[in-house]
């Protein structure tokens, strides 16, 4: 398995400007989580999946985030209007939970997003 | 709720040393995992060790190995025989498989020196 892949790698937008992450995750893996990680706040959860299907959302900043999984290999992260203070690093993750055989998260190398 | 606590903003180590980093965390479960992640320049997230709450054996792999105290609540990483490319940040994190949300501390970057 190639992991967990995330697109684009970087991203410069100005601000007002609609943006989307996305994030393919491990096939097999029945949960997926966006982070957000700055140097200020560190790694904060914004939101997780279970089987395609919003579980906690309590992270999501505001009104202006938005996180859709329409299928079990696909996941997006839409921020609109982006303003700079999103500038961030957003990483997905995914995981098989449950049981003895956690083994945490494996997490998709990340798309820094500077918003000008 | 849970919380991880990293004290050590930054250490440093020089090559082939060994250096121990710190971290407790609180909970009033049981019955949970532990984990340090170690994040490279590559800013690509990586698991290091994984330690089960249940079982008293402290994990190892290669030349990573934890101090998993329980009762304590404490879980240090030691890093023994230090390579150039175990610099990085190094992130403490707390999670119950049931219900899959981990908790992350803040992190300590790690220098190597030559």
């Amino acid at each position: 398995d190639a992991g967990v892949i995330q697109s684009p790698r970087h991203e410069v937008t100005e601000m007002g400007q609609e943006v989307t992450l996305r994030c393919k995750p491990i096939s097999g893996h029945d949960y997926l989580f966006w982070y957000r990680q700055t140097m200020m706040r560190g790694l904060e959860l914004l939101i997780y999946f279970n089987n395609n299907v919003p579980i906690d959302d309590s992270g999501m900043p505001e009104d202006r985030f938005s996180a859709k999984m329409p299928n079990a290999s696909f996941s997006t992260l839409k921020i609109q209007p982006s303003e700079p203070r999103d500038s961030a690093v957003y990483f997905c993750a995914s995981s098989l939970g449950l049981g003895r055989g956690y083994y945490g998260y494996t997490f998709g190398s990340g798309t820094r997003l500077t918003v000008v | 709720a849970q919380t991880v606590t990293q004290s050590q903003p930054e250490m440093s180590v020089q090559e082939a040393e060994t250096v121990t980093l710190s971290c407790t965390y609180d909970t009033s479960e049981s019955d949970y995992y532990l984990f340090w992640y170690k994040q490279p320049p590559s800013r690509q997230m990586i698991l290091v060790i994984r330690q089960e709450a249940y079982k008293q054996q402290n994990a190892t792999e290669n030349r990573f190995s934890v101090n998993f105290q329980k009762a304590a609540k404490s879980f240090s990483l030691k890093i023994s025989d230090s390579q150039l490319g175990d610099a990085a940040m190094y992130f403490c994190a707390y999670g119950k498989g049931n219900n899959n949300d981990m908790r992350f501390g803040a992190g300590t970057r790690l220098t190597v020196k030559p």
